[in-house]
């Protein structure tokens, strides 16, 4: 059974930091990882979506990799700021009729 | 338009209760779900519609029934809760259940039953 596993849960930087978000996955069988961001008791928004061939995705300050023989994610964001504060979650995509394997976030605060 | 569109954002119920969650999304995509996030949780995956077929129901109690009238739209009817079901109640969808798209959620419903 696929496991998603993020760390750290929680992160608080000062703004201006680049930093690191990791996703690990136990089933290196997927379609494709995906990085969604949620504020508090809002939606999920996707950020990016990494297919199983690709090996990174860029939007704006955000950069995503994906090593999926060795079952890891890493979100980078850079030049951090206050607006970036928000849980950050990633989900994995199996082959067949199955849904989302989310992990259960990072908690991240950007403080000005 | 990359929007899914839920009603309504708040919902106080009572135990005996009956109310209806709706979604909505014109991307045309045939893949819909149902997902409920209790708070500091990632989402649960609750349903899924599959060309306005149930495809997936992951063992929710029958006090949920969901219902997908047109590839539009999605309900979530629910009848005799539990305090313990008070959530956010996400809805997504995506072009196809088993393919490489993104999947879109709505802004939730959060639901609190007394």
């Amino acid at each position: 059974k696929q496991e998603v596993t993020q760390i750290p849960a929680a992160l608080s930087v000062p703004e201006g930091e680049n930093l690191v978000l990791n996703c690990s996955f136990t089933d290196s069988a997927i379609y494709n990882l995906q990085w969604f961001r949620q504020d508090p008791g809002k939606g999920l928004t996707s950020l990016l979506l990494i297919q199983s061939s690709q090996r990174e995705q860029t939007s704006g300050r955000l950069n995503a990799s994906l090593d999926k023989s060795s079952g890891r994610s890493t979100l980078y964001i850079a030049a951090s700021q206050p607006g970036d504060s928000a849980t950050y979650l990633c989900a994995v995509r199996q082959p067949g009729n199955t849904p989302l394997v989310f992990g259960k976030g990072t908690r991240l605060s950007v403080i000005a | 338009d990359t929007e899914v569109t839920q009603t309504p954002k708040h919902l106080v119920m009572g135990m005996t209760n009956k109310k209806s969650l709706k979604c909505e999304q014109h991307m045309g995509h045939r893949a819909m779900y149902w997902y409920k996030q209790k708070a500091k949780k990632p989402p649960e995956l609750m349903f899924v519609y599959s060309y306005e077929k149930l495809s997936i129901n992951e063992s929710v109690p029958s006090r949920f029934s969901p219902e997908c009238p047109n590839s539009s739209l999605l309900n979530l009817h629910l009848h005799a809760l539990q305090p313990e079901d008070s959530a956010l109640y996400l809805c997504a969808s995506s072009g196809l259940v088993s393919s490489t798209d993104t999947q879109y959620f709505g802004p939730g419903t959060r639901l609190t039953v007394l």
